[in-house]
């Protein structure tokens, strides 16, 4: 596609209920990235994937959180149980190369979740 | 691990004038500096970025510089117009064989008054 694209773009969550949140990476790139932010402040790292591997998943918060990239391209966030301090806005970012820094990280538009 | 602090928080300049926006890093390893700018409801857009082998690079109204020893970098944007209105980050990159994942700076918030 013509952009990293997302969905929902908009979820309102009871507490306690579980949701996922959907990525479609840039077609070919290999690395893609989630992260969290919330009203105010700068994008913060979740976990990071390369290709269907999970190579990374240190910024996830709590154990409600798990990603997965089975087939290498599409990618789900699914969030547990969410509560309160789970509203953000959630974006998801890929890259074309396999490994190093330095290359250029595209986002999507995200996924703005409250949770009420 | 890395953190990335930005300064300032907020910025309000004149059409016309600049504007710098400057951030500090912590880890001597980070290599590589992009700017992303956030308009309200928006994807983080790159802006403009700098690699640890280079000091400055210039794109048009928007320059960025970079200062190892010091470990801190800079944006600079002359001739403000109204619609470089937006929040813009700053972040660092040094985790090779991660894919590069990026710590960010808390944003500033430049508002361009016409």
């Amino acid at each position: 596609g013509a952009g990293v694209s997302q969905s929902p773009r908009y979820k309102v969550a009871k507490r306690g209920q579980d949701v996922a949140l959907r990525c479609d990476p840039i077609s070919g790139h290999v690395s893609l990235f989630w992260y969290q932010q919330a009203l105010g402040q700068g994008p913060e790292f979740l976990t990071y994937f390369q290709n269907e591997a999970q190579l990374d998943k240190s910024g996830l918060p709590s154990d409600r959180f798990f990603a997965e990239r089975p087939e290498g391209s599409v990618s789900t966030l699914k969030i547990q149980r969410t509560q309160q301090e789970d509203s953000a806005v959630y974006l998801c970012a890929s890259s074309l190369a396999l490994s190093g820094s330095g290359n250029t990280i595209y986002f999507g538009e995200g996924s703005w979740l409250t949770v009420v | 691990g890395e953190n990335v602090e930005q300064h300032p928080s907020t910025l309000s300049v004149q059409e016309g004038d600049s504007a710098v926006i400057k951030c500090t890093y912590s880890d001597s390893a980070s290599n590589y500096f992009p700017w992303y700018k956030q308009e309200l409801g928006k994807r983080p857009q790159l802006i403009i970025d700098i690699r640890s082998n280079v000091g400055e690079k210039k794109d048009q109204r928007i320059a960025v510089t970079l200062n190892k020893t010091a470990k801190h970098f800079s944006l600079h944007i002359t001739e403000t117009q109204p619609e470089d209105s937006a929040v813009y980050f700053c972040a660092a990159s040094s985790n090779y064989n991660q894919g590069g994942k990026l710590i960010f700076g808390q944003g500033t918030e430049l508002s361009v008054k016409p």
